[in-house]
């Protein structure tokens, strides 16, 4: 089955760290570009970080860069992303999604795979 | 930053009602907009891309139109199963998503 679940959210304090992850199945994981897009509490969907298919090209939107670090291991099928200096703000669920081309990581395409989402939660 | 505008934000309706979503872009992105289907819990789900190119699977009910800074989204007639929220999303320049609209029964 093609898919994406990710995991590693938790309850954090705030300036505290996180990594998140994102296990791919069901498809050739190095013939696609990958993204995390967040989903604060009710509220919609922001993008926060994409990565090429060899980490060549890596974009952050404003809010997260400086803090977040998105990478990927093509031998283990993941993706994951690592949240330093953590506030408030940050608090969302976290989505991986896929874009059908090996780069694409300042537009040009869309998602056309997501996983459900890991939570994160970011208070004292 | 483009910014996406959707409305309504809430739609009441019925099955078999005819559905129509609204999405302005703040600067023209030509064609280059997504849209997708979110149910409670659940991963979005890519419904039409450059503006009116259905995804594959998807019911042909689904329908999309627009280029520039408007754009819009219809079901042609509601069924159960499409009771949930959707957003836009703007790919021309990074990505960004309309609030969402979320489709309840009426």
């Amino acid at each position: 089955e093609v898919q994406l679940v990710e995991s590693g959210g938790n309850w954090v304090q705030p300036g505290r760290s996180l990594t998140l992850s994102c296990a791919a199945s069901g498809f050739t994981f190095d013939d696609y570009a990958m993204h995390w897009v967040r989903q604060p509490p009710g509220k919609g969907l922001e993008w926060v970080s994409g990565i090429s298919w060899n980490s060549g090209s890596i974009g952050y939107a404003d809010s997260v860069k400086g803090r977040f670090t998105i990478s990927r291991d093509n031998a283990k099928n993941s993706l994951y992303l690592q949240m330093n200096s953590l506030t408030d703000d940050d608090t969302a669920l976290y989505h991986c999604a896929r874009v059908p081309s090996p780069e694409g990581t300042n537009g040009y395409w869309y998602f056309d795979l997501w996983g459900r989402g890991t939570q994160v939660t970011v208070s004292s | 930053d483009i910014q996406m505008t959707q409305s309504p934000s809430t739609l009441s309706a019925s099955v078999g009602d005819r559905v129509t979503i609204t999405c302005r872009a703040s600067q023209s992105i030509s064609t280059w907009l997504a849209w997708y289907q979110q149910k409670p819990g659940k991963a979005p789900e890519l419904l039409i891309h450059r503006a009116s190119t259905l995804e594959s699977g998807v019911p042909s009910r689904f329908s999309g139109s627009g280029s520039g800074t408007e754009f819009t989204l219809t079901i042609s007639s509601l069924q159960p199963d499409d009771f949930a929220t959707y957003y836009c999303q703007q790919y021309n320049s990074y990505w960004t998503f309309g609030q969402g609209t979320k489709v309840e029964v009426k």
